[in-house]
């Protein structure tokens, strides 16, 4: 069964770093690509960007490149999602998720990680 | 880039056919498969239609998917609705390298 394990929920200040993790298992994790999609509070999904484990090939959604950076430890089979100087705006539930053979259309979803950031 | 633009949100009774409408701002929306996502409060999305008409195993064929080139738009078609089916949908598709999701639709089943 494929599952994809977010971490937990973080409660930053505005200008504190954060990387939060996806974990995925039952699955080739480095052969299939992993998105990152935002959620703020009452909104839609926005799609950040995506990852290719097995070689680090990464591509940035133009809105939010340069605000987030991304990376995948293959290894463990994990993604990740990080972000430098937090703003109260980055504040949303952010969910991974995985393709199938297609790597246009997320599959398989983590259960998000909620971010606030609040000072 | 393009956009996929929803209807905010749209309603009707159990046991009716609702659908649900995406149009793609540019470019041919036959040039890309579209998805359609279910999104119930407080949980993930999940997939009910993908690449265009396709159901994945465990969602029951009353969800449908279409799309018609003369109005460029997607179309997530429901029918026999159920209170459970209240949820938001979402469309998405993608270009050379990017995915963009629909604003989504809230579905309220009364």
């Amino acid at each position: 069964e494929v599952q994809l394990v977010q971490s937990g929920a973080e409660v930053k200040k505005p200008g504190e770093s954060l990387k939060i993790s996806c974990k995925g298992s039952g699955y080739s994790f480095p052969n299939y690509w992993i998105g990152w999609v935002r959620q703020m509070p009452g909104k839609g999904l926005e799609w950040l960007g995506i990852i290719y484990p097995g070689d680090t090939d990464i591509r940035y959604s133009p809105s939010f490149q340069g605000q987030v950076t991304i990376s995948a430890d293959k290894s463990i089979s994990t993604a990740y999602l990080q972000w430098s100087s937090l703003k109260a705006s980055d504040t949303a539930i952010y969910y991974c998720a995985s393709t199938s053979s297609a790597w246009y259309r997320p599959s398989y979803w983590g259960q998000g990680t909620l971010v606030t950031v609040s000072s | 880039n393009f956009m996929l633009t929803q209807p905010h949100s749209v309603s009707e009774s159990p046991g009716k056919t609702v659908t649900i409408s995406c149009t793609r701002t540019s470019g041919s929306i036959a040039s890309n498969y579209v998805q359609w996502y279910q999104q119930r409060p407080g949980s993930a999305p999940t997939t009910v239609i993908y690449e265009d008409n396709q159901r994945p195993s465990g969602v029951p064929d009353r969800f449908s998917g279409s799309i018609d080139s003369s109005s460029n738009a997607a179309s997530l078609t429901i029918s026999g609705l159920k209170t459970e089916d209240e949820a938001d949908y979402y469309c998405q598709s993608y270009d050379s390298s990017n995915w963009v999701f629909g604003g989504g639709t809230k579905l309220t089943v009364l």
